[in-house]
């Protein structure tokens, strides 16, 4: 079946624009991840949907970065006012369980490099 | 919150040889730690995990062990080819709150024909 799609692939923006990163999940996968991950380095959490309900934000770096899910299925993560520590590849996860140790499903990302 | 650190960095194998990655957790209360592989420009794939109830875990080449105890686990990969060679991740969740995953800082393993 469908895997994890994101879109774009590849963003390049200016510094102070902003972006929108789109997140496709496997069809039917309740929970939702969105992981950053800078070059050489392994992914870091960023924030966690359960259907249309983000119950964990605790890491996005700054209140510049902003996700949602309205509607349950695709989400998008919005970073306002880009900077050039913002680049980095933005990866989408899905899984399907809503309790924990369960398997998580990648998207191939959004590299974002910001100039 | 959860630290996961993972040796080596970087593992160079002649092909046919094993080769071991090992990772360690500092949060007791982690009881998922899967392993991802991720060739250069792709997406992590899932490979094999272990849940905190199973001391070890194989499939084919790859195996896996956990010790709760010390808190570390490790991934063993058997007769290594040459299309083994990319970028391994480990990483742990504790099944609570946002069942995030914490990654390691991940291994670069080159497979020589």
């Amino acid at each position: 079946g469908a895997g994890v799609s994101q879109s774009p692939r590849y963003k390049v923006a200016k510094r102070g624009q902003d972006v929108a990163l789109r997140c496709d999940p496997i069809s039917g996968h309740v929970s939702l991840f969105w992981y950053q991950q800078a070059l050489g380095q392994g992914p870091e959490f960023l924030t966690y949907f359960q259907n249309e309900a983000q119950l964990d934000k605790s890491g996005l770096p700054s209140d510049r970065f902003f996700a949602e899910r309205p509607e349950g299925s695709v989400s998008t993560l919005k970073i306002q006012r880009t900077q050039q520590e913002d680049s980095a590849v933005y990866l989408c996860a899905s899984s399907s369980r809503t309790s924990g140790g369960y398997e998580q499903y990648f998207g191939p990302g959004t590299r974002l490099t910001v100039t | 919150g959860e630290n996961v650190e993972q040796h080596p960095s970087t593992l160079s194998v002649q092909e046919g040889d094993s080769a071991v990655i090992k990772c360690t957790y500092s949060d007791s209360a982690s009881n998922y730690f899967p392993w991802y592989k991720q060739e250069l420009g792709k997406r992590p794939q899932l490979i094999i995990d272990i849940r905190s109830n199973v001391g070890e875990k194989k499939d084919q080449r790859i195996a896996v062990t956990l010790n709760k105890t010390a808190k570390h686990f490790s991934l063993h990969i058997t007769e290594t080819q040459p299309e083994d060679s990319a970028v391994y991740f480990c990483a742990a969740s504790n099944g609570a709150g946002s069942y995030q995953l914490t990654f390691g800082k991940g291994t670069k393993l080159s497979v020589i024909p």
